[in-house]
């Protein structure tokens, strides 16, 4: 059965107090892993897709890597508009669905 | 450019009332998905479309039923609604063939069920 894991499910940083969130998954045939940011009462809003081992991509203050069992979101001195709940997913190769982790729900205090 | 729009935004029912939520993209978009959110359950996969006339089920279809009559418009409906039922529902869309460049969601339906 495909899953997705993601850890921790709370983090609290000071301003600036780098950090990184992992997503664990256990995917047969994976097509794309997605990072998603949702701001309370909102949807999901896109951030990345990765598609294969030893990829990255960044954006602003957000960095995204995947490896063959993880990917990992490092945010990089953050400030306290990064809060929100970072959602990890997954499609597989034959699959026209996003399977969903439970989220990383990130507070960042100035 | 409105991309995934979605009503109600909220909504309270009784137990055993039915209600129809409407999603409506302008993106052309061919793929449409109904999930649901709860706290500590992530994002649950309810239905899903790739194209007009065609739905499938997902992880957690029970009680809910979906139409999509119109490639615009996605209807998720509740026949009788439970306790159960009571979640943030959110509407999703995809083209072919960027597959992989993101999900567009809408801003969601937050019901409760009395």
């Amino acid at each position: 059965e495909d899953q997705v894991t993601q850890s921790p499910e709370a983090l609290r940083l000071q301003e600036g107090e780098s950090s990184s969130l992992n997503c664990s998954y256990t995917v047969s045939g994976l097509r794309g892993l997605f990072w998603y940011r949702q701001d309370p009462g909102k949807g999901p809003e896109f951030l990345f897709t990765l598609y294969s081992a030893g990829e990255e991509k960044e954006k602003e203050r957000l960095k995204a890597t995947l490896t063959k069992k993880e990917s990992f979101l490092h945010i990089t001195a953050p400030k306290p508009e990064d809060s929100a709940t970072y959602l990890c997913a997954v499609t597989k190769a034959a699959g026209n669905k996003l399977t969903f982790g439970g989220g990383t729900r990130v507070l960042v205090k100035p | 450019n409105a991309g995934v729009t979605q009503t109600p935004k909220f909504r309270v029912l009784k137990t055993g009332q039915s209600m129809t939520l409407l999603c409506a993209q302008d993106m052309n978009h061919e793929y449409m998905y109904w999930y649901r959110q709860d706290p500590g359950m992530g994002l649950r996969l309810i239905h899903y479309s790739v194209g007009e006339g065609t739905t499938a089920k997902g992880e957690v279809p029970d009680g809910y039923n979906v139409s999509r009559l119109k490639k615009q418009n996605f209807l998720l409906g509740l026949e009788s609604a439970a306790p159960s039922q009571t979640s943030v529902y959110f509407c999703a869309s995809r083209e072919i063939v960027r597959a992989n460049y993101g999900y567009t969601f809408g801003s969601g339906t937050r019901l409760t069920v009395v």
